[in-house]
């Protein structure tokens, strides 16, 4: 069954940019049925969708981050990354990898990491 | 400020039935199906409901969703200790071009 684990620092300095990586484990990652992606969940507060990939290439993303984020999808490590530049202290959350399985029957957040908390401070 | 919007509360005694909304517009619920997410204390969501009322495998059927017109609706019945957890909705919102999420509910078994 797929599993995803989120790595990465877990302190950045206002300014710099955040990056995260994710290793999927157990399934494919190729398929065009799938995205691939992150979620976000500042301390005590609700979801915030980043963004997601598919493998073929399409990318979407939250309009209100497009210009400080990217997402990449590395099929031969089986890793999607995360990178958000300029970030203040409202980008500290506890960051989630997620698939996002679109078929007839489903077409949500399927599968979710452990999550992993990343705090902006200098 | 959410896209959807979600009571901030709900609260049950074992064994009741309790519902929770979930209130969105054209550009969102009103063209795109619901999901629901579960969100137990100190973990991950798990998805609940997706397709507006499709339950995944392993969902138990005391779990429900609806929709109509631009809101939405989770049930549980026959409520458990174990069902104290923040519920978030969600959807695909046509005008923003992603997707959006409810503030959560925050359920309590009392």
């Amino acid at each position: 069954q797929v599993q995803l684990q989120e790595s990465g620092p877990g302190l950045v300095k206002p300014s710099e940019t955040l990056s995260l990586t994710c290793t999927v484990s157990g399934g494919s990652i190729s398929s065009d049925n799938y995205y691939w992606g992150w979620i976000r969940q500042p301390p005590g507060k609700g979801l915030e969708w980043i963004g997601h990939m598919r493998y073929s290439g399409r990318t979407y993303y939250n309009p209100s981050l497009k210009r400080r984020v990217s997402i990449f999808l590395d099929t031969s490590k089986r890793e999607v990354s995360l990178k958000l530049s300029s970030v203040t202290v409202a980008d500290t959350a506890v960051y989630y990898c997620t698939r996002h399985v679109d078929t007839a029957m489903v077409d949500a957040f399927d599968i979710w990491g452990l999550g992993t908390l990343v705090t902006v401070s200098s | 400020q959410s896209v959807l919007i979600q009571p901030p509360s709900a609260s049950g005694t074992p064994g009741q039935r309790v519902t929770m909304s979930c209130s969105g517009s054209s550009s969102n619920i009103g063209s795109n199906t619901v999901n629901w997410y579960q969100q137990l204390p100190g973990t991950a969501p798990k998805l609940l409901i997706c397709r507006s009322n499709k339950r995944p495998s392993g969902v138990p059927d005391r779990f429900s969703g609806s929709k109509s017109g631009t809101s939405a609706s989770l049930a549980i019945s026959g409520l458990q200790s174990e069902d104290e957890a923040d519920y978030f909705c969600s959807s695909w919102d046509d005008s923003l071009t992603g997707w959006v999420f409810g503030g959560g509910t925050k359920l309590t078994v009392l």
